[in-house]
C-alpha cells in the first residue's frame, strides 16, 4: 500500500532516555515533515525536509534532532527525554511546492506515534 | 505569517442535522485553505482544499467549504452527519507561491454526533 508509515505506534521510556521514531513514505514525495500534537490536540511543525535537505527548523530544543538519508525517509531522533515531550508525533510527506507549479498540496500523514516520558 | 483560528473548540449535533465548523484565517499574501479530519487514535486525513477557482470547495463524506476573501473565513459544512463523522476536524493555512512556507494548523473542532 502506498503510504506514509512511522514506528514504533507506541512508545513508552523513562526520562534521560534517547529513542527514535522512523518515518518512511513510497508516495515518491520529495518533501516530508514532523510535527508533534500536544495534549490538547494542537499541531505544530517541527521540522521539514525537502529532498534530504532541512527547510524548515522550527523552535525546538536542540535534543531533537531529524536525519533524513533519503528523500523517503525522514527520522526523528530524540535525546535526554523529558516529561514535556510526551505528545503524538507525526511524519508526513508532500509534494515538492515550486512557485507557480502545480501540485496536490496537501499532506498526506502518518498514523502518529504516541510518545510517553515517564 | 499566517494563523488560523477556529472559534469552537467542541460542537456537539444531533446525527442527521446540519453542521458548520467555523475557520478564519489571517495572512498578507494570497493563501491556499485545507480542511483535515482525524479519526480517534488515527493520523490526519485530507477532507479538502481550496488552491484557487470556484470558492465552493466540495471535499469527501459529503463535505463542502465555501472561501470567502473578504470574511477570511472558510468554513466547512456538511447538511446531514452521521455517526461515523465524529471526529476532530483542523482546518489550515499555506501561503501560496511559496515553496518553503508550511502549513499552518488551527487548533480542532471536535464534532461530537448525538443519536
Amino acid at each position: 500500500d502506498t503510504a506514509v508509515s512511522q514506528t514504533p505506534k507506541y512508545l513508552v521510556t523513562q526520562m534521560g532516555n534517547d529513542k527514535s521514531i522512523k518515518c518512511e513514505q513510497n508516495l515518491g514525495h520529495d518533501t516530508m515533515y514532523w510535527y508533534k500534537q500536544d495534549s490538547k490536540k494542537f499541531l505544530k511543525i517541527m521540522f521539514s525536509y525537502n529532498n534530504k535537505e532541512l527547510i524548515i527548523n522550527e523552535t525546538v530544543p536542540n535534543r531533537f534532532s531529524p536525519k533524513s538519508p533519503d528523500k523517503a525517509h525522514l527520522n526523528l531522533h530524540i535525546n535526554s527525554l523529558e516529561l514535556g515531550d510526551s505528545a503524538v508525533y507525526f511524519c508526513a510527506s508532500s509534494q515538492a511546492w515550486r512557485i507557480g507549479g502545480t501540485g496536490n498540496y496537501g499532506y498526506t500523514f502518518g498514523s502518529g506515534t504516541r510518545l510517553t516520558v515517564v | 505569517a499566517q494563523s488560523v483560528t477556529q472559534l469552537d473548540s467542541q460542537v456537539p449535533v444531533f446525527e442527521e442535522a446540519p453542521v458548520e465548523l467555523r475557520c478564519n484565517y489571517s495572512s498578507s499574501v494570497s493563501v491556499y485553505l485545507f480542511w483535515y479530519v482525524q479519526y480517534p487514535n488515527q493520523g490526519l486525513q485530507l477532507l479538502l482544499k481550496y488552491l484557487s477557482g470556484s470558492t465552493l470547495v466540495k471535499g469527501i463524506n459529503g463535505f463542502e467549504a465555501e472561501f470567502n476573501k473578504s470574511q477570511t473565513s472558510f468554513h466547512l459544512r456538511k447538511p446531514s452527519v452521521h455517526i461515523s463523522d465524529t471526529a476532530e476536524y483542523f482546518c489550515a493555512v499555506k501561503a501560496s507561491g511559496s515553496s518553503a512556507s508550511k502549513i499552518i494548523f488551527g487548533s480542532g473542532t471536535r464534532l461530537s454526533i448525538r443519536p
